[in-house]
C-alpha cells in the first residue's frame, strides 16, 4: 500500500466547509484513495472513496489531483458533530486489508 | 438496521483467563476482520476473513484465534491472554474482499488485561 501523509490536526469553524488533505505521491495506477473518520473511540467510518475522478455523496466530496499525487476531503459546511479524526488511505480495491495511519484530527470550533 | 455489533463492549479479565469477543454482522457480508486500536500505534489488523471457513493472518495475530462457522459471525479468541492485549477492538466487515476497503465497523470492546 502507498504510503500517505495527512497534517496532523486542523481547526475550521462551525459552518465553514473543512478541506482536508492527503498526499500520496507514491500512488500506483491501480490504487484508490480511501476516506474514514473515527469519531472518539468510535469504530472507525467510511466516508468516500476513490480513483481519479471527483466524487460527491451525502457525507463529503473528494478531490483527486489529475496527476493523483494528493486529495482532498471536503466537508462541506462543518458541524460540531464533524469532529473526529480523518484517515487517508491508498490502496488496491482487491487487497484484503487496509493500513490505518496517523490521520488529521479535525476539531470544529463553536 | 445494518449493523456490526460486538459482545461485550467492556471486559476486564486477569492474564491467563480465555475469553471471547463476538462479532455479528446482519448485511449478509462475505468479508470480516478484527483490529485492535492502541495510543501511538493506530489502528492494526489481527485477523481477517474472506468468507466462511476462510481466514487469514493481519499484522498482529500472535496471541489470537478466530473461526468462521457462520457468514454472520466472527468471534475472537483469546486463549490465554496477557496484559500487553489490553486495547480497543473492533470488529468490520465489507460486503465482498473487492470491497474491502468499504468496511462497516462495529462499536469497539475496550479489554483490559489484569
Amino acid at each position: 500500500d502507498a504510503k500517505t501523509t495527512q497534517p496532523p490536526s486542523m481547526d475550521c469553524a462551525e459552518g465553514r466547509a473543512a478541506n482536508l488533505p492527503c498526499n500520496h505521491s507514491t500512488i500506483s495506477g491501480n490504487e484508490y484513495v480511501y476516506w474514514y473518520r473515527q469519531i472518539h473511540s468510535q469504530g472507525p467510518q467510511y466516508i468516500i472513496h476513490g480513483l481519479k475522478n471527483n466524487e460527491t455523496n451525502e457525507m463529503a466530496s473528494l478531490i483527486i489531483t489529475e496527476d493523483r499525487k494528493s486529495s482532498t476531503l471536503i466537508l462541506p459546511h462543518a458541524t460540531l458533530r464533524d469532529t473526529a479524526v480523518y484517515y487517508c488511505i491508498v490502496a488496491r480495491n482487491r487487497d484484503d486489508k487496509i493500513i490505518f495511519g496517523k490521520g488529521t484530527r479535525l476539531h470544529i470550533l463553536p | 438496521e445494518a449493523q456490526v455489533t460486538q459482545n461485550p463492549r467492556y471486559l476486564i479479565t486477569v492474564t491467563g483467563k480465555k475469553l471471547t469477543v463476538t462479532c455479528s454482522q446482519n448485511m449478509n457480508h462475505e468479508y470480516m476482520s478484527w483490529y485492535r486500536q492502541d495510543p501511538g500505534l493506530g489502528l492494526r489488523q489481527i485477523y481477517y476473513s474472506m468468507n466462511v471457513e476462510v481466514t487469514d493472518k493481519g499484522d498482529v495475530p500472535e496471541g489470537y484465534k478466530v473461526s468462521r462457522k457462520e457468514k454472520r459471525n466472527f468471534p475472537l479468541i483469546l486463549e490465554s491472554p496477557s496484559p500487553n492485549q489490553t486495547s480497543l477492538y473492533f470488529c468490520a466487515s465489507s460486503l465482498w474482499s473487492g470491497r474491502a476497503r468499504e468496511q462497516f465497523f462495529g462499536p469497539g470492546t475496550r479489554l483490559t488485561v489484569l
